[in-house]
């Protein structure tokens, strides 16, 4: 069963940037069936789409967040990570990824990593 | 962007009870609709895709239907274990959006 984990920084100052990994374990990040998404909870709040990047390197983001997000990827690492700049106590959230099913008739997304808190603060 | 609106944001329910919750797109999304269990502390997980098609390892009381932009996830005798958050999420288009979220709670 392929496992998702976040890995980064639990605390970043108020104009800083944040950045995220995820390592993809027991499964290829490199299959063409899916898009590798981050996904954030701000506490008590629903959750919020941020983007994908695709094995190719090819990537979407929620344009509200555009100007700021950065997701890359690193196939042979097998690891894709988020960077935000200029973050403000708004981007205080639960931070997840997530694998988006590509393929067939089956689009969700069926892993997720267990997530991982970032405060903004000074 | 696809707004996704649930109703009802919360549900008080007994063990056994059968609980109904509505998802309603902005717009037309097929059958591109997919459900999702939250329980505290925990990542979301995926209970139904193809808005009726139930992930494989989840319990047949739960059961999705709908298409077009009016959809509802059942579960039909509720167990100690459900008392949850569930979202719904459209897969229907980029960006992907989610519902504001129903919370089950025991009544």
């Amino acid at each position: 069963q392929v496992q998702l984990q976040e890995s980064g920084p639990g605390l970043v100052k108020p104009s800083q940037t944040l950045s995220l990994t995820c390592t993809v374990s027991r499964g290829s990040i490199s299959s063409g069936d899916y898009y590798w998404s981050w996904i954030r909870q701000p506490p008590g709040k629903g959750l919020e789409w941020i983007g994908y990047i695709y094995y190719s390197g090819g990537t979407y983001y929620k344009s509200s967040l555009k100007s700021r997000v950065t997701i890359s990827i690193d196939t042979s690492k097998n690891q894709f990570s988020l960077k935000v700049s200029s973050v403000t106590a708004a981007d205080t959230a639960v931070y997840y990824c997530a694998r988006d099913r590509a393929v067939g008739a089956t689009y969700a997304f069926d892993i997720w990593g267990q997530g991982t808190m970032v405060t903004v603060s000074s | 962007d696809i707004q996704m609106t649930q109703s009802p944001s919360s549900v008080s329910a007994s063990v056994g009870d059968r609980v109904t919750i509505t998802c309603r797109a902005s717009q037309g999304i097929s059958s591109w609709l997919a459900w999702y269990q939250q329980k505290p502390g925990k990542a979301p997980k995926l209970l139904i895709y193809a808005a009726s098609s139930l992930q494989s390892g989840v319990p047949s009381r739960f059961s999705g239907s709908g298409s077009g932009t009016d959809f509802t996830l059942t579960i039909s005798r509720l167990q100690p274990e459900d008392f949850a958050i569930y979202y719904c999420q459209q897969a229907n288009s980029f960006p992907r959006t989610f519902g504001q979220g129903t919370k089950v709670e025991i009544k």
